[in-house]
């Protein structure tokens, strides 16, 4: 079965600062790609997904991530982070019917 | 929008109880999914099923079991619940086939303690 690597279990960073979450995948087949986000005491919600076509995915919040390859990741990146970005982030690879998540990250906005 | 519902909230059984998580969804959608959630090691699969009465284990099927007897029901089964059980369960759904790329929707969570 496929797998996610989620490089980092937290980011701590001051507000208005770039952040990347790294995430590397592993499968023999095509995948694609997510990211979701959950706040203190919610449910996952979707940030952005890869499908197909052009690496660079935009997705809410002004959350960008991009799919390489070659590499094998889909690293997610803001150029300048809220406290109300303060989460915990998962990335996820979804084979056919299956899909597995990574450990995720936890990113801590500080003032 | 998709609703993905879990029957409870929050539960506390007592170790060898038998218990039942529910979860239904309401977009017709073919794929379903049961996770647990835990402190740093994230969503970790343990069952999913892409059709009716069909099933396949994921990460950690151990001390579970699942039931698929309608498209929009889902069932998870702890047959005799144990302490290293007490997590919080994520049920999800999302469609199949040629838009499998799609968006899975999860639900709200159920949190369990096992004492």
């Amino acid at each position: 079965a496929q797998s996610v690597t989620q490089l980092d279990s937290q980011v701590p960073v001051f507000e208005e600062a770039p952040v990347e979450l790294r995430c590397n995948y592993s499968s023999s087949v095509s995948v694609y790609l997510f990211w979701y986000v959950q706040y203190p005491n919610q449910g996952l919600q979707l940030l952005l997904k890869y499908l197909s076509g052009s690496t660079l995915v935009k997705g809410i919040n002004g959350f960008e991530a991009e799919f390489n390859k070659s590499q094998t990741s889909f690293h997610l990146r803001k150029p300048s982070v809220h406290i109300s970005d303060t989460a915990e982030y998962f990335c996820a690879v979804k084979v056919v019917n299956d899909m597995r998540f990574g450990a995720g990250t936890r990113l801590t906005v500080k003032p | 929008d998709v609703k993905v519902t879990q029957s409870s909230r929050y539960l506390v059984k007592r170790t060898g109880e038998k218990v039942f998580l529910e979860c239904v969804q309401d977009m017709d959608h073919e794929n379903m999914f049961w996770y647990r959630q835990d402190p740093g090691l994230g969503l970790r699969l343990i069952y999913f099923s892409y059709d009716v009465k069909m099933k396949e284990k994921g990460d950690i099927p151990e001390g579970y079991s699942v039931s698929r007897e309608k498209k929009e029901r889902f069932s998870l089964i702890l047959e005799s619940a144990s302490t290293n059980q007490t997590s919080m369960y994520l049920c999800a759904s999302s469609p199949a086939g040629v838009i499998s790329g799609n968006t899975i929707y999860f639900g709200e969570g159920s949190w369990l303690t096992v004492v």
